[in-house]
């Protein structure tokens, strides 16, 4: 039962365009959103995190937009690079549990 | 620092051989974690440890065993290992478990069960 659905799998743009990656979940009890990035044998690294209380998250190049609502949050990468290469996974926790991964999204920006 | 650091980075196994994959932080962290990653299955937890003398099951536990041996070290043991326990394994640490806290990774063993 995959909890926090990712999507898509894999996405190519240009280098400046703004790639978008969406993840949608079913469990209300969600309080903690954040995104890891993935290079290539490497492990993951935590980019950005929101919690429900805000709609949006800026961090640099890179937005957390958050849909209370419709329970759905997504990444945006603005004016995306080369060296954004790199797999992209949403997580969500609730209080005092565990991170439940999505997917992951391999992004590929072209020069 | 090293953060965390995982042994060994690649490793091939035939069905039914055992091995321990060992995950070491230098970072003072309560909490660690394993996790296996697949294609298009994203990162699974196996096992996890809260804080040095506890470990409780994650998602996907069977066939594997974990032992916290201290507050820095944390392994992994495959007793009989199976196909389906080809991966890539992540250790990670956190400074306490659960809740809204980063998790910092390993550089990941990849293990080709035949």
């Amino acid at each position: 039962q995959q909890q926090v659905k990712q999507s898509p799998q894999s996405l190519i743009v240009q280098k400046g365009g703004i790639p978008i990656i969406n993840c949608a979940y079913e469990n209300t009890a969600f309080d903690y959103f954040p995104w890891y990035q993935q290079f290539p044998g490497k492990g993951p690294a935590l980019l950005i995190a929101i919690r429900p209380d805000v709609s949006e998250k800026k961090e640099g190049r890179f937005t957390i937009s958050f849909n209370k609502s419709a329970k759905q949050f997504s990444l945006h990468i603005m004016d995306s690079q080369p060296g954004d290469s790199a797999t992209y996974f949403c997580a969500a926790s609730a209080p005092g549990r565990q991170l439940t991964f999505g997917s992951g999204t391999q992004l590929t920006v072209l020069p | 620092n090293a953060g965390v650091t995982q042994t060994p980075k690649f490793q091939v196994l035939k069905t039914g051989q055992s091995m321990t994959l060992q995950c070491a932080q230098d970072m003072n962290h309560n909490s660690m974690y394993w996790y296996r990653q697949d294609p298009g299955m994203g990162l699974r937890l196996i096992y996890y440890s809260a804080s040095e003398g506890t470990t409780d099951k994650g998602e996907v536990p069977n066939g594997y065993n974990v032992s916290r041996l201290n507050k820095r070290e944390f392994s992994l043991r495959l007793e009989s290992a199976a196909p389906s326990q080809t991966s890539v394994y992540f250790c990670a640490s956190s400074r306490r478990g659960a809740g809204a806290l980063e998790q910092y990774f390993g550089p990941g063993t990849r293990l080709t069960v035949t």
